[in-house]
């Protein structure tokens, strides 16, 4: 199957500065990547969808200007968490919709804001 | 707004019995219904899917059929093993699941005891 990549795999990272997670698809073009935060126990929230080349679309309650996102490339998809603070610590998990429209997802990203 | 009702774990049963993992949603229109599968350490991974009512999605022995009466997608197998020990998420699309970003519910983590 398609598979995913997302580096780093786990940040820590100092309140106040800013941390980029990349999202890459190995074997296959992704022309929409979406991103997706997870709380402990609770489920994956979408935050935003991206299509290469464009502006990401951001799900109602999702800061863009806190979460930027670039999907510069056909294989990759940028998120960057500007000025982090603790509430901002999560797992977020990229997903890429390959050929047939089904959703291939990375392994996730831990970030700890300290 | 769509939303995805799934039974909390963990669920923790005998190699060999037989295994249900309830699944509701709320959604507007038809949606696509998915179980996804998550290893230790992996991204999640498309178990199965369906697309409309009656359809049954089954792969590796799961199995489930989608009830627009009851707005459920229960999760069957019916001899599981021990490497099914994963944690599970329903989860729906307005779209076949490329397009959309997916509304998950919060997963159940399954155990599965030799």
């Amino acid at each position: 199957g398609a598979v995913v990549s997302q580096h780093p795999s786990w940040v820590i990272c100092k309140s106040g500065t800013s941390v980029k997670i990349e999202c890459r698809s190995l074997d296959f073009q992704a022309t929409t990547m979406f991103w997706y935060r997870q709380f402990p126990k609770q489920s994956l929230m979408l935050m935003a969808t991206s299509n290469e080349g464009s502006k990401a679309t951001y799900e109602q309650g999702v800061e863009k200007d806190k979460f930027l996102i670039n999907h510069a490339s056909l294989t990759l998809s940028t998120l960057t968490v500007t000025s982090a603070h603790p509430e901002d610590s999560s797992f977020y998990i990229c997903s890429g919709a390959g050929p047939g429209h089904e959703q291939y997802f990375g392994p996730g990203t831990r970030l700890t804001v300290t | 707004g769509n939303s995805v009702t799934q039974m909390e774990g963990p669920v923790t049963l005998s190699e060999e019995a037989f295994l249900t993992i309830n699944c509701t949603y709320t959604a507007t229109g038809y949606p696509s219904l998915f179980w996804y599968v998550q290893y230790p350490g992996e991204g999640l991974q498309l178990l199965l899917k369906a697309t409309k009512a009656d359809d049954k999605g089954s792969n590796k022995g799961f199995e489930a059929t989608y009830r627009k009466e009851t707005t459920s997608f229960h999760l069957e197998k019916g001899s599981v093993q021990v490497s099914d020990s994963a944690v599970y998420f329903c989860a729906l699309s307005d779209s076949g699941g490329g397009a959309d970003g997916l509304t998950f519910g919060k997963g159940t983590h399954l155990i599965i005891q030799p």
